[in-house]
Parts: C-alpha cells; structure tokens; sequence
C-alpha cells in the first residue's frame, strides 16, 4: 500500500500521560500536514512541513504539543500532559512538491479519559 | 464568521433523490475540495476544482469563482452514498493548508 499510513489508529490514555503519533506519508511527498477533527466538526490545521523543516504551526498548536520530520520522511506528533480536551482524530495528509491535492491518512482517534 | 462554510449541517434524502451541498468560501484560493468521510474517519478527496465544473460518475462538483461558491451534485443518489461530506479550500499563501467547513453529514435512505 502505497498510501499515507498512520500509527496508532486508535489510542487511549489516562490525563496527564504522554502520546505520540506517527505518520508515513507518501513516498518523494516533500509536504505534509498535521490536522485535528473533534466530533461533528471539520479538521483544523495544525502544522506543516516542507521537508523536514516545520514551516507552519497554528495558534491551536500549545506548548505541549511538538511534532517533528527528522529526515523529510516520517512525522511524529507528540501531546504531552494529556487534556480531555485533546480528545480527537488526528489526521495526517500528504502533498507532492508541484501538485495541489492532499492526500490523507486513516487519522488516529485519541480519547484520553 | 468561519472562512468556509457549508450547507446544510444534516441532510436526509430518499433513494434516487437529487442531493445539492452547498459551500461558501472567504478566502483567496488555489482549489476548492470536497472530500468524503466514512465513520471511521478516513477521508476521501472526490474533487479538486478552480473554475467550472468536474463530473466523476453520480458526482458533479461547479465552482463560481466571482460568488466565492460550490455546490456538490449527487445524482441518483444511493444509501451507499451516505457519508459526511465536507468542503476545503487550499489557500492561496503560505502552506496551502486546507481550511475546511463543518461538513455536510449526508443520510440516503432506500
């Protein structure tokens, strides 16, 4: 499969732990994005690469969330110190350099009780 | 007031009807998205559009540029297309990142 894959699909977790994601986009996509979608509403943005370099972070994205994209490829994206409010599907998309659609993964739902 | 929005929130239909969503958008954009959502989360992108109209299959996508405006068109429409549709635009600077509207959650029954 060639697609964007993302690991876990489903996580729980207990407030105040520590989680991260994982998302393998598609192979040569030099773009990719971090989204998050809470429940009856659309995704929101909340960073980007190009590379391996973050060039984007929304204001959504709090001092206890980094995400990273050591060699352009992988990403991860950790949430420290756990919120209910963090509660959500996590989603991953991909883009190539010159083209304009993104290309999601299967998203990670996290519930953290 | 969000940058994209769309509409109806909820629509329910028979089998065979003729199914219009609609979305408005406040933002320079590269392309306009509608993508599908299954439970489960994944999403589908059906169309990406920036002048005119597309066709694939049941599904037509038009865009009017001037009105800031899209419509997605089921014709036929099945249970099978029962899904939350929602509607993005890329914008224009910066990341392109998608900026999406609530989505619209459609329900076909037979």
């Amino acid at each position: 499969d060639t697609g964007v894959s993302q690991d876990p699909r489903h996580k729980i977790t207990k407030r105040g732990q520590n989680v991260t994601f994982r998302c393998d986009p598609i192979s040569e996509h030099n773009r990719l994005y971090w989204y998050r979608q809470t429940l009856g509403q659309g995704p929101e943005f909340l960073t980007y690469f190009q590379n391996e370099a973050q060039l984007e972070k929304s204001r959504l994205l709090s001092n206890r969330f980094s995400a990273e994209r050591p060699k352009g490829s992988f990403s991860t994206l950790e949430i420290q110190r756990t919120e209910q409010g963090d509660s959500a599907m996590y989603l991953c998309a991909s883009r190539a350099f010159l083209g304009d659609e993104q290309f999601f993964g299967p998203g990670t739902r996290l519930t953290v009780l | 007031k969000n940058e994209v929005e769309q509409s109806p929130q909820n629509l329910t239909a028979q089998e065979g009807e003729f199914i219009t969503i609609n979305c408005s958008y406040s933002v320079g954009i590269s392309a306009l998205h509608w993508l599908q959502q299954h439970p489960g989360g994944g999403i589908v992108s059906l169309f990406m559009l920036s002048s005119g109209k597309k066709k694939h299959g049941r599904l037509i996508a038009t865009i009017n540029i001037q009105e800031k405006h899209s419509s997605l068109h089921i014709t036929a429409s099945h249970p099978r297309d029962s899904a939350v549709y929602i509607c993005a635009a890329s914008k224009i600077q910066g990341a392109q990142k998608l900026v999406f509207g609530q989505g619209t959650r459609l329900t076909i029954n037979p």
